[in-house]
């Protein structure tokens, strides 16, 4: 079955305590990206990667970071979590950039920082 | 800089009735993408619907419709004989280079 999948799907954590969130999808998709949910402000991208080896930042970078060395996996990391970190986060995936492609998204990680 | 603008945050609507939910946006750009998505209470995102800025003829899935209007930059989605099933929130989207989200309504379906 074609999927993204991502884990851990809940989390609580402590301030300061390194975390990764894992990403991967299995129909060998070039474009993957991060993006958190927060309530009124919909979803915004954290980061994206074009290919293998290829990331850019989205529009919320700032305390997060990304890896490419796989093409199927896309961990997310939060080196030192903070509070406002707290928040609903979605990995997705399509076959490349733009929008002629179907963008296919994981069921969420929801990352509690207290 | 990109915007998408979603002006409701939240909406109800009678079982089997019609409703429209708009989205606006902003672009210099005459090639993109528009999008619907769902998400339910299961959080997961769903395509609802997909609108190429290039084709004058506004999709339509099933009892979902879009009125693109590409000069007002104006991409809002009507659903008809609403059913209790589409209660979720509602996020439109832009993609080009970058894919930016509204911050999304609430559908309420009442029975």
């Amino acid at each position: 079955e074609a999927q993204v999948t991502q884990n851990p799907r809940y989390l609580i954590t402590v301030t300061g305590k390194k975390l990764t969130v894992t990403c991967s999808q299995n129909m060998n998709h070039e474009y993957m990206s991060w993006y958190r949910q927060d309530p009124g402000l919909g979803l915004r991208q954290i980061y994206y990667s074009m290919n293998v080896e290829v990331t850019d930042k989205g529009d919320v970078p700032e305390g997060y970071k990304v890896s490419r060395k796989e093409k199927r996996n896309f961990p997310l990391i939060l080196e030192s979590p903070s509070p406002n970190q707290t928040s609903l986060y979605f990995c997705a995936s399509s076959l490349r950039a733009g929008g002629y492609y179907e963008q296919y998204f994981g069921p969420g990680t929801r990352l509690t920082v207290t | 800089a990109q915007t998408v603008t979603q002006s409701q945050p939240e909406m109800s609507v009678q079982e089997a009735e019609t409703v429209t939910l708009s989205c606006t946006y902003d672009t210099s750009e005459s090639d993109y993408y528009l999008f619907w998505y769902k998400q339910p209470p299961s959080r997961q995102m769903i395509l609802v619907i997909r609108q190429e800025a290039y084709k004058q003829q506004n999709a339509t899935e099933n009892r979902f419709s879009v009125n693109f209007q590409k000069a007002a930059k104006s991409f809002s989605l009507k659903i008809s004989d609403s059913q209790l099933g589409d209660a979720a929130m509602y996020f439109c989207a832009y993609i080009r280079d970058k894919i930016i989200f509204g911050k999304g309504t609430r559908l309420h379906i009442l029975p």
